[in-house]
């Protein structure tokens, strides 16, 4: 199992260019997460999954827009990125419900706009 | 919104020392998890606690779920070089959405 993988691993835009972050799990976990991280922040919540279909807004949505067409897969966009964008970004999966699933991380992309 | 406060910032400390850090928050949690994050990966889980006064270990590291279930601590005994990195607790907001808060992170450095 390849586990979380997150594509690409860097990527520098141009203030106003548009991406697409694209994060894949092996493991057939039902929720899917999107975190930023920056420095003395630890990682917040931009959006999230609870299956497939299904979206919701998480602590800092605003800027970014989410899908999550098939069960691996959850696609993270900037549709007119800022400089304020410009951080590490984390996709994360778990499995099922209860209390007892926890979040297994991918390896990151780091994002800088100019 | 929840917060977690995490303490201390950074560390740095001789190899064969013991570590301790905490974080506490003012909601009550029921579930805390202890995360590393070594340079340039994504952070990857140490610990999880589900019980108000559980004490549990992970080799050198213990992790401790505060009676109040407002606070957590970690300690890592006899600290080695590949203990770098940086230390994040996280608090469980639902069990229906698996929504964490996550503390600012420790940066801990050892000198060999």
């Amino acid at each position: 199992n390849a586990g979380v993988t997150q594509t690409p691993k860097f990527r520098v835009l141009k203030t106003g260019q548009s991406m697409t972050l694209l994060c894949a799990q092996d493991m057939n976990h039902e929720y899917m997460y999107w975190y930023r991280q920056d420095p003395g922040m630890g990682l917040r919540l931009i959006h999230y999954s609870v299956g497939e279909g299904t979206t919701a807004k998480g602590e800092v949505p605003d800027g970014y827009n989410v899908s999550r067409l098939k069960k691996q897969n959850f696609l993270l966009g900037l549709e007119s990125a800022a400089p304020s964008q410009t951080s590490v970004y984390f996709c994360a999966s778990r499995s099922g419900t209860g209390s007892k699933y926890e979040q297994y991380f991918g390896p990151g992309t780091r994002l800088t706009v100019t | 919104g929840q917060q977690l406060n995490q303490s201390p910032q950074s560390m740095f400390i001789q190899e064969g020392e013991d570590v301790s850090m905490n974080c506490t928050s003012s909601s009550i949690f029921n579930t805390w998890l202890w995360y590393k994050q070594d340079p340039g990966e994504g952070p990857v889980l140490l610990i999880a606690l589900y019980k108000a006064g559980e004490l549990t270990s992970n080799g050198r590291l213990t992790a401790q779920f505060g009676i109040t279930r407002k606070d957590s601590f970690l300690n890592i005994s006899a600290s080695i070089p590949s203990d770098v990195g940086i230390y994040f607790c996280a608090g469980r907001v639902s069990s229906n959405t698996g929504k964490l808060i996550f503390g600012q992170g420790t940066t801990l450095q050892v000198k060999p």
